[in-house]
């Protein structure tokens, strides 16, 4: 099946640092990504959508200039945490959308295995 | 405000017998349901999803009911296995503006599989 990565797997810096997490679909091609951020016990949040060769769509209460996207090709979005602060410290997660939608019960997305975050 | 709900934050069941996860939503402009299966430190792993148009879909031992006039969705494991014990997330999916699929995602329910 398809599969998307992320690296790092994990990071940690200082505050202050900003920090470049990347997905990648190994075996498609993605116009469009997602990314998602989950803290402690709580649902994955939608942060933004990325598309391929245009502006990331950012979810309400996200702060575009803090997460910066970049769909630099059509199998590479990078996000990318600024000036990085303790509470940015979280798990991020990013997707891709299978081909259109199907009505036979198939996943839709792929999801990465994510990204842990901790910012000191 | 919370579209997709999993007003269950755990639940223990027996080995054998069956579990039952419970998902709950509230905006009318979903038409896809998927349940995901979650570990610590990774990415969801997808089970079964449903289409609006359908009250059930069976994935050997997982069966998902959709009550679209009550809003409510649930997940069936049978039997139940050691193997399944994690953290399950309702997700519902709609078309977003730009045409793209866009998940929102229920709470999750912690489940526990005791041998």
């Amino acid at each position: 099946g398809a599969v998307v990565s992320q690296h790092p797997s994990r990071v940690i810096c200082k505050s202050g640092t900003s920090v470049k997490i990347e997905c990648r679909s190994l075996d498609f091609q993605a116009t469009t990504m997602f990314w998602y951020r989950q803290f402690p016990k709580q649902s994955l949040m939608l942060m933004a959508t990325s598309n391929e060769g245009s502006k990331a769509t950012y979810e309400q209460g996200v702060e575009k200039d803090k997460f910066l996207i970049n769909h630099a090709s059509l199998t590479l979005s990078t996000l990318t945490v600024t000036s990085a602060h303790p509470e940015d410290s979280s798990f991020y997660i990013c997707s891709a959308p299978h081909t259109g939608r199907t009505l036979a019960g198939q996943e839709t997305q792929y999801f990465g295995p994510g990204t842990r975050l901790l910012v000191l | 405000d919370q579209q997709v709900k999993q007003n269950s934050p755990s639940l223990s069941v027996q080995e054998g017998r069956i579990s039952i996860l419970n998902c709950d939503y509230t905006n009318s402009m979903f038409d896809y349901f998927l349940w995901y299966k979650k570990y610590p430190a990774e990415g969801p792993t997808f089970l079964i999803s449903i289409s609006s148009i359908k009250d059930k879909n069976e994935d050997g031992r997982f069966t998902v009911f959709l009550n679209k006039s009550a809003k409510h969705l649930s997940l069936h494991i049978v039997p139940s296995q050691p193997g399944d014990s994690a953290v399950y997330f309702c997700a519902a999916s709609a078309l977003n503006n730009f045409g793209n699929e866009k998940l929102t995602f229920g709470t999750g329910t912690r489940l526990t599989i005791i041998p």
